[in-house]
């Protein structure tokens, strides 16, 4: 069964460093998401990206965050200067098209800020 | 901002109990999943209801929406310790929304 796929899957940062988290979407998915989730809180909507563009983001979303379709597999979430308020599990998922309503989610990196 | 309220935000039960968890809001959703989450993991997709009024049977669980599409239940039927786990349920509309989730623990 086709699976969206993240990496790595723990990292582990001093503060004020950046930091990139990978994902590789469904394949033959056009819509990308990033979501967060504190440890003991709800998962958060992040951003979605579709057509190489932003489409959505969340007021967490600030300039700190990016997102990225480096190539045509990969869809990266950079945080430029990391604060200890990043620590969380980050997911990724992507859906089919902007109709499809069953969205994919990968397994999570979990981001450790020191 | 769309907001999905889950109640009960934790529920112990005992292998063999039935058990329900609901999802509310008061805004209109084309469509709602219900995840489970185990901890460390992603969320895994358990169904997904679209048509007000639609019950759909997952071995053991039961789920329905609600006639105006704003709330959804999640019926759990002999529940066995591998139900335990984190339930989410996502409205979608565009964006897809999470409640806060259901902690389900099952003992045996």
């Amino acid at each position: 069964e086709p699976e969206v796929t993240q990496t790595p899957s723990h990292q582990v940062t001093q503060m004020g460093q950046e930091v990139i988290l990978r994902c590789v979407p469904i394949s033959n998915h056009l819509y990308f998401y990033w979501y967060r989730q504190i440890l003991g809180q709800k998962v958060e909507f992040l951003v979605s990206f579709y057509n190489n563009e932003i489409s959505e983001k969340s007021e967490i979303f600030d300039d700190q965050f990016s997102v990225e379709r480096p190539d045509g597999s990969n869809f990266t979430l950079k945080i430029r200067s990391t604060k200890l308020e990043d620590s969380a599990m980050y997911f990724c998922a992507s859906r089919r098209d902007p109709g499809a309503n069953v969205l994919t989610f990968g397994a999570g990196s979990r981001l450790t800020v020191l | 901002t769309q907001l999905l309220e889950q109640s009960p935000q934790f529920l112990s039960i005992q292998e063999g109990e039935n058990l329900t968890v609901y999802c509310n809001s008061s805004s209109v959703f084309s469509s709602l999943q219900w995840y489970r989450q185990e901890p460390g993991e992603g969320p895994v997709l358990l169904v997904t209801v679209v048509t007000g009024g639609e019950v759909k049977k997952l071995k053991r669980l039961t789920f329905q929406f609600g006639d105006a599409r704003k709330d959804s239940s999640l019926h759990i039927t002999a529940a066995q310790p591998g139900d335990t786990g984190l339930y989410l349920c996502a409205g979608v509309e565009g964006k897809f929304q999470f409640g806060a989730g259901t902690q389900v623990v099952v003992t045996p």
